[in-house]
């Protein structure tokens, strides 16, 4: 398997536009995970699905930001509008054991 | 929730042991420890997982005591490739406690 992929890699966007990040998961794990991490803030847990559905959006940060995964091998996070404030590395992350995670190479967003 | 406490950084040099210790005063009877290595540039990888006394893998060994309140992560003879941020999480085997990261230790071994 080659893991989590994550994309883009890198995106450099303009404030006020809409960004999406991708990720399929690892194929057979049932719980996908998106991170946020900053300097000043660390790793942030934005929202988790088990099986497709969203337990805990609780992280995620105001309704600019939102999740889908519309099957098990996909799942999408949208900002809309982006701001400065948003720049940040977006982590992916699937499980199958519900403590042991796998992460993508994440997404660097800059919002200019 | 499962609060942890660990230091913010440490150094050591090539070829020691490392003892990492994470506090976690407040856990609960049905709480995991699991620690995780983050190196710059990628996402966090998992070490090691326990529940209580010591576990060990080809990577590290993870002492809980008795009473579970701490846990130490330990690596054994460092290199150079060691050198990142190790985050210890505690929680119970649903995956958004399982999963909600701290500070992390940030350490730095020298040759």
């Amino acid at each position: 398997d080659a893991g989590v992929i994550q994309s883009p890699r890198h995106e450099v966007t303009e404030m006020g536009q809409e960004v999406t990040l991708r990720c399929k998961p690892i194929s057979g794990h049932n719980s996908l995970f998106w991170y946020r991490q900053t300097m000043m803030r660390g790793l942030e847990l934005l929202i988790y699905f088990n099986n497709n559905v969203p337990i805990d959006d609780s992280g995620m940060p105001e309704d600019r930001f939102s999740a889908k995964m519309p099957n098990a091998s996909f799942s999408t996070l949208k900002i809309q509008p982006s701001e400065p404030r948003d720049s940040a590395v977006y982590f992916c992350a699937s499980s199958s054991l519900l403590y042991e995670a796998f992460f993508g190479q994440g997404t660097r967003l800059t919002v200019v | 929730l499962a609060k942890t406490t660990q230091p913010i950084s440490m150094d050591s040099y090539e070829g020691q042991e490392v003892n990492i210790t994470c506090s976690h005063n407040n856990i609960a009877t049905n709480d995991y420890i699991t620690w995780y290595q983050q190196f710059p540039s990628q996402g966090p990888r998992f070490i090691i997982q326990g529940y209580k006394t010591k576990v060990t893998n080809e990577v590290a060994s993870l002492f809980i005591p008795a009473d579970r309140k701490s846990s130490t992560l330990s690596l054994p003879r460092v290199s150079l490739s060691d050198t990142a941020v190790y985050y210890c999480l505690v929680g119970a085997p649903n995956a958004g406690n399982m999963l909600t990261f701290g500070g992390g230790t940030r350490l730095m071994v020298k040759p």
